[in-house]
């Protein structure tokens, strides 16, 4: 069965702390997404990349950093310097790059302060 | 003001009614066209995927999208309790892969 996992679904991050929430895909797309989603504010894009080894900032990258040095894993990075990290975090993906084919979302992974 | 505007409800309507739902945009360059539900604590997940205007229908579910009026509708005919969702309109231009979301409207259908 294709699709998007993130792991895990529920994380608590302490002050100070760095925290890698995974995302992984089968679906053999080159393009991946990674959004955050507060109560009223739809979703704002962080980070993506069309490619492997390639990514770009999105309109808030401040305070999170990602890698992609496999097609199928795109891992985001929630840093000690994003100073309000409680979200709703969403991985997506799209066949090929540019090609203004639909995403698909996993199932997202919710960040909580400890 | 915002890209793409969405009236965030809540709405609540009765099992069996149609239901409206609606996004403006200012970017004349959207072409194409998205509206995914979004059930609670899971990943938004594809509905309707349009190009320009017209009107698609696949099932209990039409969208429109008029671009003259820069106005885009999801209805759903006959409404049912698993209907129960927030709807996410979405929009690209043309050779980008980027969407730009509205935020959401949340449904509820009472049986």
């Amino acid at each position: 069965d294709g699709g998007i996992t993130q792991s895990p679904k529920y994380l608590f991050r302490k002050e100070g702390q760095n925290v890698t929430l995974s995302c992984e895909q089968n679906l053999n797309h080159d393009a991946m997404y990674w959004y955050r989603q507060d109560p009223g504010q739809g979703l704002r894009l962080i980070y993506y990349s069309q490619i492997v080894n390639d990514f770009q900032k999105g309109d808030i990258a401040e305070g999170y950093s990602v890698s992609r040095e496999k097609k199928e894993s795109f891992p985001l990075t929630v840093t000690s310097a994003q100073k309000n990290p409680t979200a709703f975090y969403l991985c997506a993906s799209t066949p090929q790059r540019n090609s203004n084919q639909p995403q698909h979302f996993g199932d997202g992974t919710r960040l909580s302060i400890l | 003001q915002k890209e793409v505007e969405q009236d965030p409800g809540p709405l609540s309507v009765p099992e069996g009614a149609i239901v409206s739902l609606n996004c403006t945009y200012s970017n004349s360059a959207f072409q194409y066209f998205m509206w995914y539900r979004q059930y609670s604590r899971k990943g938004p997940e594809l509905l309707m995927y349009t190009y320009s205007s017209g009107n698609k229908e696949d099932g209990r579910f039409t969208a429109q999208v008029d671009k003259s009026s820069k106005y885009i509708s999801l209805f759903i005919r006959d409404s049912q309790p698993s209907d129960s969702a927030t709807y996410l309109c979405a929009m690209s231009e043309t050779g980008a892969n980027n969407l730009f979301f509205g935020t959401g409207t949340r449904l509820t259908v009472i049986p």
